[in-house]
């Protein structure tokens, strides 16, 4: 079955520090990761996929499938990444491209 | 662009009426909708995937009858609550699948029952 676990109900970094955001999932067939954030008052929005293999607002995340992890790293946390993070899962190649997202990391970054 | 939008973003209605929520992508056509359910400090829990011209597809635990989904358009899923009671009340948000797979989230529609 699908599964995605955020062990983290919230995370909170001093302004400069590294930040990593876990995420563990559980998928049978070829997964596709996902993070998306969503930022006080506004909607939820892509933040970067594994497949792009890409950086977005120095957020980096790598899919581990030995150890079926999607962590998202930034080495210097920045006070306006405070927002509510999700890790989701889709299948590669599905059709119906559903996403199941985990229960989502508050991350709050200290001045 | 890629915009998602939805229809009102707030509601109050009475226990026992029916509730309508609208979805639309606004710059993009979207065969694939899908509707989410929000409590309170919680994640999204994915209620159904809503096909254009097609039957939506419920997820385990979801009443069909309870929350009929229409997809007329490729720009346009419904959403509507029937029988309405006061623990329905949530923040319903619908997605639309655009380019490369990407789901475009809209704003959400927070619908409180009396």
């Amino acid at each position: 079955a699908q599964r995605v676990t955020q062990p983290e109900k919230l995370l909170s970094v001093f302004k400069g520090a590294p930040v990593e955001l876990k995420c563990n999932y559980s998928y049978s067939g070829s997964p596709e990761l996902f993070w998306y954030v969503q930022y006080s008052r506004q909607r939820l929005q892509l933040l970067l996929r594994h497949i792009s293999r890409e950086s977005i607002k120095g957020f980096t995340a790598d899919l581990n499938k030995g150890e079926t992890s999607f962590h998202l790293k930034k080495p210097f946390a920045q006070e306006e990444d405070s927002a509510m993070y999700y890790c989701a899962l889709g299948g590669a190649y599905s059709s119906a491209s559903k996403i199941i997202f985990g229960s989502g990391t508050r991350l709050s970054i200290r001045p | 662009g890629a915009v998602v939008s939805q229809h009102p973003s707030w509601v109050i209605c009475k226990s026992g009426t029916s509730v309508k929520i609208e979805c639309r992508s606004l710059d993009f056509q979207a065969t694939t909708m899908f509707w989410y359910r929000q409590f309170p400090k919680q994640s999204l829990m994915l209620m159904a995937t809503s096909n254009e011209g097609s039957k939506a597809t419920y997820e385990q635990g979801v009443e069909k009858d309870k929350f009929l989904i229409n997809h007329a358009s490729l720009t346009l899923s419904t959403l509507t609550v029937t029988s309405a009671h006061p623990e329905d009340s949530s923040f319903y948000i619908c997605s639309a699948r655009g380019q490369y797979d990407t789901q475009y989230f809209g704003p959400g529609t927070r619908l409180t029952v009396l």
